[in-house]
């Protein structure tokens, strides 16, 4: 079945930096589509960054060029470093398996969800 | 602003059927997912692609797409599926995932 773990989340000031990790088990992180999703209190989820099994990332416009996803294959881990923190990035980051085939039709969804871990941008 | 359209409130009485829907124009390309969350939980997919349901998830939840509009469909809600629902598919660019703003689903 597969299960994911995040750490790494906290209090930081504004312009600072943050990684944080999810750690798989139950398949590799290598051979699928890991995303992050965050979501702000009392808000909507929120699209944040894929990571493909070939290393292909994209990122919300949101983030772009402030966040880096990234993985460790030997650990299985994957990650995501948060740089020049605003307030308005304070949510709950989840990490996300996508299932993605196609047979004819294409199919995808997040369908292994880690517990999430809270950032707060504060000062 | 996001480019998927839910109602922010549906409510459904107790055993009856009821439509979520979620509107976008990617959607005339892309199929959505769906997926329920509680309070304090993490969300857990209930739909994707062309109505496939992952295991564990009830017989009673189906989902449908017509031109632009995807639809999570509850046939006999239950109790139990009070919750926050969420769709989710590609942007136009096909490159980026979008949620839509997500829909408190009330059971009465």
């Amino acid at each position: 079945e597969g299960q994911l773990v995040e750490s790494g989340g906290g209090l930081i000031q504004p312009g600072g930096s943050l990684r944080l990790s999810c750690a798989a088990s139950g398949f590799a992180v290598s051979n699928t589509y890991m995303n992050w999703v965050r979501q702000a209190p009392g808000k909507g989820l929120e699209w944040v960054s894929v990571l493909y099994s070939g290393a292909t990332t994209y990122y919300a416009d949101s983030v772009k060029g402030r966040f880096t996803i990234s993985r460790d294959d030997s650990k299985n881990t994957l990650f995501l470093q948060m740089n020049n923190l605003r307030p308005e990035d304070t949510a709950v980051y989840y990490c996300a398996k996508e299932t993605f085939f196609c047979t004819g039709d294409c199919y995808e969804g997040f369908d292994i969800w880690g517990q999430g871990t809270l950032v707060t941008v504060s000062s | 602003s996001s480019e998927l359209t839910q109602d922010p409130t549906v409510s459904v009485a107790l055993g009856q059927t009821v439509r979520i829907t979620c509107q976008g124009d990617s959607l005339g390309t892309y199929f959505a997912s769906w997926y329920q969350q509680k309070p304090g939980q993490a969300p857990v997919l209930v739909i994707y692609g062309k109505n496939k349901r992952p295991s564990g998830i009830p017989d009673r939840f189906s989902g449908s797409r017509s031109g632009n509009t995807a639809a999570l469909i509850i046939t006999g809600a239950q109790a139990a599926d009070e919750a926050d629902y969420y769709c989710n598919s590609r942007d136009s660019s096909g490159n980026h995932l979008v949620f839509g703003g997500g829909t408190k689903l009330t059971v009465l």
